[in-house]
C-alpha cells in the first residue's frame, strides 16, 4: 500500500524559505521509473505543478518557479525534501505530495497536503 | 507550455444526469491525459489515466474518450457523491499541466 505523508511549517513569513519533507511507503526511490514530486493549490484555486524528482537523480521544476525551487530525495529515509525560497503571500495553499511509477508521469498516489500559510 | 482549457467551469446537475466535462490542450499531448476528482478539503483522486484507462477501484459510471488535443470525461448516471471539482491533467510534457476545473453543484 503506497501511502505519502506531508510535513512541514504550517506559517511561515514573506522572505523566508519554507522547507516541506514527504515522507512515504509502499515503495522504493531507487525502482526504474519511480518519481516523487509536489502540486500546490492555492485556496479556491486550480492545481499547479511544482517539481519532480525521479530514481535516478533526474529533476524537473515548474519554468515559472525554477528558480526558487530546489528539490531532493533521501532513499535511506523513504523522504523526498521540496524548498522553495522568498516565500510571498500568494504562495499561501496547501502543498501535495505525489507519486508516479511510469514515464510519462501519470501521478497515481497523493498524500492528503499540508497547508501552508505566508503571512508576516 | 502547454495550457489545458476546460469546460465548462462550473455545471448544475441532478442525480441520474449524464454528465459531459471536456478539456483541450493546445497542443497534441498523445493521450497522456489524466482527470481527477476532489472534494473540498481532500486531496485530488485520480479517475481516469491514458486519456480512457479507468484507474483501479473507480465505478465504471466514469469513463474517458478523446484523442490528440480533445478530450472528454463522461459520467453516466450522477450519483451524490460525485458532486465535487473534476481536473484535467496532460503530463506529456513539462511543464505538467492541469485545467481550471469543473465544478458540479446541484440543481
Amino acid at each position: 500500500q503506497i501511502t505519502l505523508e506531508e510535513s512541514g511549517p504550517t506559517l511561515v513569513k514573506p522572505t523566508q524559505t519554507l522547507t516541506l519533507t514527504c515522507t512515504f511507503s509502499g515503495f522504493s526511490l531507487k525502482s526504474r521509473r519511480v518519481g516523487v514530486g509536489w502540486i500546490r493549490q492555492p485556496p479556491g484555486k486550480a492545481l499547479e505543478w511544482l517539481a519532480l524528482i525521479y530514481w535516478d537523480n533526474e529533476k524537473r521544476y515548474s519554468p515559472s518557479l525554477k528558480s526558487r525551487l530546489f528539490i531532493t530525495k533521501d532513499t535511506s529515509k523513504n523522504q523526498v525534501v521540496l524548498t522553495m525560497t522568498n516565500m510571498d503571500p500568494v504562495d499561501t495553499g496547501t502543498y501535495f505530495c505525489v507519486h508516479s511509477d511510469r514515464l510519462p508521469p501519470y501521478l497515481a498516489y497523493w498524500g492528503q497536503g499540508t497547508l501552508v500559510t505566508v503571512s508576516s | 507550455d502547454i495550457q489545458m482549457t476546460q469546460s465548462p467551469s462550473s455545471l448544475s446537475v441532478s442525480i441520474g444526469d449524464r454528465v459531459t466535462i471536456t478539456c483541450r490542450a493546445s497542443q497534441v499531448i498523445n493521450n497522456y491525459l489524466a482527470w481527477f476528482q476532489q472534494k473540498p478539503g481532500k486531496a485530488p483522486k485520480p479517475l481516469i489515466y491514458a486519456a480512457s484507462s479507468l484507474h483501479s477501484g473507480v465505478p465504471s459510471r466514469f469513463s474517458g474518450s478523446g484523442s490528440g488535443t480533445d478530450f472528454t470525461l463522461t459520467i453516466s448516471s450522477l450519483q451524490p457523491e460525485d458532486f465535487a471539482t473534476y481536473y484535467c491533467q496532460q503530463y506529456y510534457v513539462y511543464p505538467l499541466a492541469f485545467g481550471q476545473g469543473t465544478r458540479l453543484a446541484i440543481k
